[in-house]
Parts: structure tokens; C-alpha cells; sequence
């Protein structure tokens, strides 16, 4: 089973600000297999990216996905009001799927 | 559009058989190749992928889950079904059913769950 994780669990930035957030798996993760979510209590998780770097419909540009292999990373250039959420990222390379553990990204 | 929909009762006793509903609206489920999954939101752990059944009748199942655990599907009443056998208070969760789609051309196995429903919330506890 891959073990997905991700850092850091907490990131405390102000509405402007770029978070960075990153997704290392324990084995190599083929590029097209790696997704990303954003979940917020009481809603529908949301899927924001697939294929390391493809943004699903309607996900804003500021949102960025990249990396390869073993280290992937999910970026916001600056944040907006609704973006504070919990983020998961998600491998498909071997069943059973696995998620990270998510990053929480909280208003400072 | 697409829609999804838990339902289910949210209080099960421990050793019982938890059973959940997904009722799918706005298209048909066998209008394409998709994967109709199950996955649940352990409270301080995150997600967790149960399993799923496909298009094609096939099923895949989580090991850690697998020997208590069956997916089916109702095309005729466009649903699918979770059922989850001696459940402990470690089955306490929200339970969410979502498709999963090949969204990339050159895909050849599911790659992002885009449509997901509200979730469920199942308490096991006498």
C-alpha cells in the first residue's frame, strides 16, 4: 500500500498570501495518477486537480499542481476567503487508492 | 448535471450490518465507464477509499476492509449500495459515494473523483 504524506498538517496564512503544499508517497506515483481535493465540514469533498497538473472544470487558475514520482506539490498563488480548507492528495498508482492524511489551511 | 445522494440511517449497533444508499439524478449510471465508489472520512484520519464497483459489474475492495464489505448497483433504479458487515465504533465515519472517472485521454485506469455526494454521517454505538 503507498502511504501518501502530506505537509504540513497546519498552515496558517492570511487571505493574499501563496500556500504551498506538499504530497511525498512512498513509492513512485506514475504523474497521471495523482489527484487533489479540497474539503470543507459539512460539504462535498471537491476535486481541484488530476494528472498531477490538470485543473478539473471550473477550479481558478490559482490553483497549480506539479511535481513527479515521489514529491508533488499543490499550490495556491493567493488566497481567497473561500479557499481555507482542508486539501487531500490522492494516488491512483496502486489499489488500494490511498489519500494523504490532508493539510489544513487556516485563516492566520 | 450529475448528482449524488447518500442515504441510510445514521445510528448502527455494534455487530450489525451497516447499509447505505447512493441514489444518482441528472443521468444515467450506465451512461459511461465510470467507477462507483465508496469512501468514508474516519474522525482524526482522514479519508479512506472502500472500494468501488464498475460499469462492467466489477468489483474492487480496501484489504483492511474486504472481508466485511459488498458494493452492488441498481442500474434500473440508477443507485448503487454500500453494505458493511459487524461494524465496530471504528466504523464511526462520513460516508460519501462519488464517481470516479478517466479523465485523462490516455487513462487506463480511473484518475479523479469529480462528482461526490453531501456525505452521511453513521455513529456505531449502543
Amino acid at each position: 500500500e503507498i502511504t501518501l504524506t502530506q505537509s504540513p498538517g497546519t498552515l496558517s496564512l492570511s487571505p493574499g498570501e501563496r500556500a504551498a503544499l506538499s504530497c511525498r508517497p512512498s513509492q513512485s506515483v506514475n504523474s497521471r495518477y495523482l489527484a487533489w481535493y479540497q474539503h470543507k465540514h459539512g460539504q462535498a469533498p471537491r476535486l481541484l486537480i488530476y494528472a498531477t497538473s490538470t485543473r478539473a472544470s471550473g477550479i481558478p487558475d490559482r490553483f497549480t499542481g506539479g511535481g513527479s514520482e515521489t514529491d508533488f506539490t499543490l499550490t495556491i498563488s493567493s488566497l481567497e476567503p473561500e479557499d481555507f480548507a482542508v486539501y487531500y492528495c490522492q494516488q491512483y498508482e496502486t489499489s488500494p487508492w490511498t489519500f494523504g492524511q490532508g493539510t489544513k489551511v487556516e485563516i492566520k | 448535471q450529475m448528482q449524488l445522494q447518500e442515504s441510510g440511517p445514521g445510528l448502527v449497533k455494534p455487530s450489525q450490518t451497516l447499509s447505505l444508499t447512493c441514489t444518482v439524478s441528472g443521468d444515467s449510471m450506465a451512461s459511461g465507464g465510470y467507477h462507483w465508489t465508496w469512501i468514508r472520512l474516519l474522525p482524526g484520519r482522514g479519508l479512506e477509499w472502500i472500494g468501488y464497483m464498475s460499469y462492467m459489474l466489477y468489483t474492487e475492495y480496501n484489504p483492511s476492509l474486504a472481508s466485511r464489505v459488498t458494493i452492488s448497483m441498481d442500474t434500473s433504479k440508477n443507485q448503487f449500495s454500500l453494505t458493511l458487515t459487524s461494524v465496530t465504533p471504528g466504523d464511526t465515519a462520513v460516508y460519501f459515494c462519488a464517481r470516479d472517472s478517466f479523465l485523462s485521454p490516455q487513462a487506463i485506469k480511473p484518475n479523479g473523483l469529480d462528482v461526490w455526494g453531501q456525505g452521511t454521517t453513521v455513529t456505531v454505538s449502543s
